[in-house]
Formats: structure tokens, sequence, C-alpha cells
């Protein structure tokens, strides 16, 4: 049973408009997610994460919002650009222990200059 | 500030032989896990050491195995290869449980 799930596998927006990624969970114990970007041939790069004491966390050009009540987040690119192209993982994990990251399958991103 | 690194970058092996896969974490970063990624189940977690302990263990069969040496290095190692086993494994490593982990570029593992 998939415990985080990204239900679109694909996106494409235009350059310079908002990206919107969305991402839903089943397991009301995680409390910490994270975004990762992921290029063909390479590890997945650290975006930004949230905490589930917080609703929000914005870092420059990435915003991502927590909805607990609905167990869904969304990660949010203003604005995009081309270089953003690529896959998009969101990841959660529960507890302050614990290290073990549980990945939705992806979302693959194109933007359109 | 050197990155996760892991080698090799490619490996093609036969079935039913083992392989072992490397990882040298970022110095200071004491926990390091290892996922496995395939094109149908995604990004899935093996296993995850701190300190040359095993603390985690995802639903992988016991063919599965690693260790952690002293200085944080890590290893794992797959035994008696089956060709479901081709894949990236990536390993990560962190400072701690609520920061962002830092990925290595993966090992892809080809099984013929």
């Amino acid at each position: 049973d998939q415990q985080v799930k990204q239900n679109s596998p694909s996106l494409s927006v235009q350059e310079g408009r908002i990206s919107i990624l969305n991402c839903d969970y089943t397991n009301s114990m995680f409390d910490y997610f994270l975004w990762y970007k992921k290029y063909p041939a390479e590890g997945p790069t650290f975006l930004i994460s949230i905490s589930s004491i917080k609703d929000k966390n914005e870092d420059g050009r990435f915003t991502v919002f927590l909805n607990k009540s609905a167990k869904h987040l969304s990660l949010h690119i203003v604005p995009s650009q081309p270089g953003d192209s690529a896959v998009y993982f969101c990841a959660a994990k529960s507890g302050a222990g614990s290290y073990q990251l549980t990945f939705g399958k992806g979302t693959k991103l194109s933007v359109i200059p | 500030k050197a990155g996760v690194t892991q080698t090799p970058r490619y490996l093609i092996k036969t079935r039913g032989q083992q392989v072992t896969l490397s990882c040298s974490p970022i110095s200071g970063h004491r926990s390091v896990s290892w996922y496995q990624q395939t094109p149908g189940q995604g990004l899935q977690f093996l296993f995850e050491y701190f300190s040359e302990t095993q603390r985690n263990k995802g639903n992988f069969p016991g063919r599965f195995s690693g260790r952690q040496f002293s200085n944080s290095r890590s290893e794992m190692n797959v035994s008696t290869l089956e060709l479901g086993d081709s894949a990236l494994y990536l390993c990560a490593s962190t400072p701690g449980s609520d920061y962002g982990y830092t990925f290595g570029s993966g090992t892809r593992l080809t099984v013929v």
C-alpha cells in the first residue's frame, strides 16, 4: 500500500509561470516532509522540507504547503525556469528519531521555454 | 565540502553472483541510508546505519545486507543476484533526522 502518493506522473508548465506539484499521504504518523529533485543518472537533490508543526515553508523560488487535515502537501515553484525540468519526489518520515524516508513515485516536470 | 560518493557508478553482474557497493558519506555525517530505485517501485528504503549499527531495515529479503565502518563509510551487499535486482542503488547521509538527506549519484546495477 502506497503511503505517499504523487498522482500526477507528469506536468508541463510555461517558463515564468507557477509550477504546482502535489503529494498526498495516508500515514498520520508522518511528521516531516521533504521534496527532492532528480535529474537522470544523478542522485536526488534536496530542495525543501517542512515539519508538521508548520503549514508553510519558503526558500527562494520554492514554497511547500502542508495541509495536515487533508494529508496533502504541495510544492510551488515561482517563477518556473527551464532548468527546473526534472523529476520531483515527495518524501515523508515519522518520529523524531526516524531516518527512514518513504517516497512517492515522482512527478516529471517539464518547463517549456 | 565533498558530497556523498558512491562506487562503482555502473556494474554488470550475472544471476547468482554477489555484489558489493560502497558509499562514503559527507564528512561528519554519521547516518547512512540505502535506497533502491526501480521504474516500477520508485525509491524504496533498504536500511540505515549509525555508528556501525543497523537501526532500521526496509522490507527486503535477507540477500540484501550492509555494514558501516568506524569512519562512517558503508557498504551494501546483495548475494545470489536475481534479474529483479537490477536497479539504481542510492546512498544518502545526514547529520540528523530532521535535516535534508544528501544523496550520492548512485550505482547502476544490471543483472543479466
